[in-house]
């Protein structure tokens, strides 16, 4: 297996910019999670698409986060108006079933000046 | 609501020394999973191991264990003859089965550093 790969490793972008990231999942693996994790801290979950049905968000995504898995391959994560406050390693894992391991990136690391 | 705890933010030990990294956890699920996650500096999280909350049976894999305790809630790792190369952030992790959905919870992570 080719393991969840993660683009770009890292984004720069001064606030106020909008930011989209990739994730494409094994090929197999019909589940997708996207996390955020800031320093010091655990991944927090965002949200999760069961191929291109996206089936929960957590209420850490406002409504400047959007994700889209089209056709429930890979997916992006957009973020708009970037703030300060949304400097993070964001983390993509898939998996191949519900109760199956999940299998990370290498996470996109989103610094904003 | 599930929370995960891992009450030792870091770690440092010389090498070849057993160490164990503690993990607690809370759930009203009846039917979870527990897992332990490596963060090597690199930054990607690498699975170690996975158990579901009805098997309470130890698992070893080389130099690595797992004990699951229901009665305390508790699933600890050790390590034994510590390596340089185990050096890294490790995550204990709960998953919450929400609307179909395994949703991971972290706890905050254990540092680890193995000293030569």
């Amino acid at each position: 297996d080719t393991g969840v790969s993660q683009d770009p490793r890292h984004k720069i972008t001064k606030r106020g910019q909008n930011v989209t990231f990739r994730c494409d999942p094994i090929s197999e693996h019909n589940r997708l999670y996207w996390y955020r994790q800031t320093l010091g801290q655990g991944p927090e979950f965002l949200t999760y698409f069961q191929n291109e049905a996206q089936l929960e968000k957590s209420r850490l995504l406002s409504d400047r986060f959007s994700a889209e898995r089209p056709k429930g391959s890979f997916s992006t994560l957009e973020i708009q108006r970037t703030e300060q406050g949304d400097s993070a390693m964001y983390l993509c894992a898939s998996s191949r079933g519900l109760s199956q391991p999940q299998h990370f990136g290498d996470g996109t690391r989103l610094s904003i000046l | 609501a599930q929370k995960v705890t891992q009450a030792q933010t870091e770690i440092s030990v010389v090498e070849k020394e057993d160490v164990t990294l503690d993990c607690v956890y809370e759930t009203r699920d009846t039917t979870y999973y527990l897992f332990w996650y490596k963060q090597p500096p690199s930054g990607e999280l690498v699975f170690l191991i996975r158990r579901n909350s009805f098997d309470e049976q130890n698992e070893i894999s080389g130099r690595y264990s797992w004990n699951f305790q229901k009665s305390t809630s508790s699933f600890n790792f050790t390590i034994t003859a510590s390596q340089v190369v185990d050096s890294a952030v490790y995550f204990c992790a709960l998953s919450a089965l929400i609307q179909g959905a395994q949703k991971l919870v972290f706890g905050q992570g254990t540092r680890l550093t193995i000293n030569p």
